[in-house]
């Protein structure tokens, strides 16, 4: 069975710096996807980035960029110029194309500071 | 493009009482609908996979006799927590994947807030 470790329950920023939030997954597959969501205090689930596992380029979405370390097994989350929108809990998810199921982690309570 | 609508989005219920849950695929078919339970500041729990037309596959230590999952057509799903409790209590959240594309991320509903009273 897959697993996704969040090792940071919560991290803080000020506005316009930059935030680097951590994840760790552990598998036996080799093909995967791998997400950010971000969930504001509305709760709705906002998908952030993705990455296939398949593809060593990390993925970059504006502000929001990943260094994933396949061999590793981590996949960090960098927010550049954070903003106070920004403000939210963070899950990284595992999809495994074996398993159809989308595996998060305990997630990260992000806050910015003015 | 590829809208989810959860409703409702709050309800609140006596205990002893049943609730329904609609999920549905505005713009696309799904071919997989999935149930999810949130507490407060915690993660996302899988309850369970429901495909159309076939019987939800729940994960372990899920009462499948509490929460009733029907996927009636490729753009629809419910939840059904029968007999609720105050422990019932929860954010559910439902999502899905795309017919056809099989590398779709999920996407979200916007979740129910159940309150048993």
């Amino acid at each position: 069975a897959q697993t996704v470790t969040q090792s940071q329950p919560e991290m803080s920023v000020q506005e316009a710096e930059t935030v680097t939030l951590s994840c760790t997954y552990d598998t036996s597959e080799s093909d995967y996807y791998l997400f950010w969501y971000k969930q504001p205090p509305s709760r709705q689930m906002i998908l952030v980035i993705r990455q296939e596992a398949y593809k060593q380029q990390n993925a970059t979405e504006n502000r929001f960029s990943v260094n994933f370390q396949k061999a590793a097994k981590s996949f960090s989350l960098k927010i550049s110029d954070s903003q106070l929108g920004d403000a939210a809990m963070y899950f990284c998810a595992f999809w495994g194309t074996s398993g159809s199921r989308l595996t998060f982690g305990e997630g990260t309570q992000l806050t910015v500071n003015p | 493009g590829a809208v989810v609508s959860q409703h409702p989005s709050r309800v609140i219920c006596k205990s002893g009482t049943s609730v329904k849950i609609e999920c549905r695929s505005l713009d696309f078919q799904a071919t997989t609908m999935f149930w999810y339970r949130q507490f407060p500041k915690k993660s996302l729990m899988l309850m369970a996979t429901s495909n159309e037309g076939s019987k939800a596959t729940y994960e372990q230590g899920v009462e499948k006799d509490k929460f009733l999952i029907n996927h009636a057509s490729l753009t629809l799903s419910t939840l059904t927590v029968t007999s609720a409790h105050p422990e019932d209590s929860s954010f559910y959240i439902c999502s899905a994947t795309v017919r056809g594309r099989a590398n779709s991320p999920l996407h979200f509903g916007n979740g129910t807030r159940l309150t048993v009273t």
